[in-house]
């Protein structure tokens, strides 16, 4: 059974702070996505690395795929209030593959 | 260009009672994946429907089933709902050839009381 383990659960940190989330897991993926979602609405990709050893910049974020292609994970420099919210990872075995979702990170920004 | 859009938006329902949830998927998609979402989880997949049939199935039991139409869209319909089928329930549109960007819609938030 394919699982990505999301971790930390939780956190919490002041605005500026920098903090890292990861993903893991002991499949193979074609491919990682990460998603972030706010309440009441659905998950919006942000990033997608599909090579091992891959990292993706999107502003302050960094995403990168682990070598082997079975973790991945995503760092945040000096982050700010608006960067709340949840933070999926998800992939899947091939392209034709069902996605499969982590439990998420949830990460809470204080001003 | 109208994205994934699913209805209704909040549903309220007693058990034993039947629901079905509505999809239409992004322009151009024509793969529609259903997943329910429990309060502080994350997505957890039901189903995958593209040419009209179910191509993937997660651990749901047969309560749970679905139907995709000619023009993509599609259903996911709970026969004897329980208490734990409260979720909000997410649709999810992609091209069948890359499993790489699920567009999702906002969701149907179900509650069983």
């Amino acid at each position: 059974t394919q699982l990505l383990e999301q971790s930390p659960q939780f956190l919490s940190i002041q605005e500026g702070e920098n903090l890292t989330v990861y993903c893991n897991s002991s499949s193979v993926f074609s491919s990682l996505q990460w998603y972030r979602q706010e309440p009441g609405e659905g998950p919006v990709l942000l990033v997608t690395v599909v090579t091992g050893g891959e990292v993706k910049k999107l502003k302050r974020l960094t995403f990168q795929f682990g070598d082997a292609r079975k973790d991945s994970s995503l760092h945040i420099t000096a982050a700010q209030p608006g960067d709340t919210g949840l933070y999926l990872c998800a992939g899947g075995r091939n392209r034709d593959d069902k996605i499969i979702f982590g439990k998420g990170t949830r990460l809470h920004i204080l001003p | 260009d109208a994205g994934v859009t699913q209805s209704p938006t909040h549903l309220i329902k007693t058990r034993g009672q039947q629901v079905t949830l509505r999809c239409s998927p992004k322009s151009g998609h024509d793969t529609v994946s259903w997943y329910q979402q429990a309060l502080g989880q994350g997505p957890q997949f039901i189903f995958q429907y593209y040419e009209e049939e179910e191509r993937q199935r997660g651990n749901f039991p047969d309560r749970f089933s679905g139907h995709q139409f000619p023009n993509y869209s599609s259903e996911l319909n709970v026969n004897a709902l329980l208490l734990g089928d409260s979720a909000l329930y997410l649709c999810a549109s992609r091209h069948r050839a890359n499993n790489e960007k699920l567009f999702f819609g906002s969701g149907t938030q179900l509650s069983v009381l």
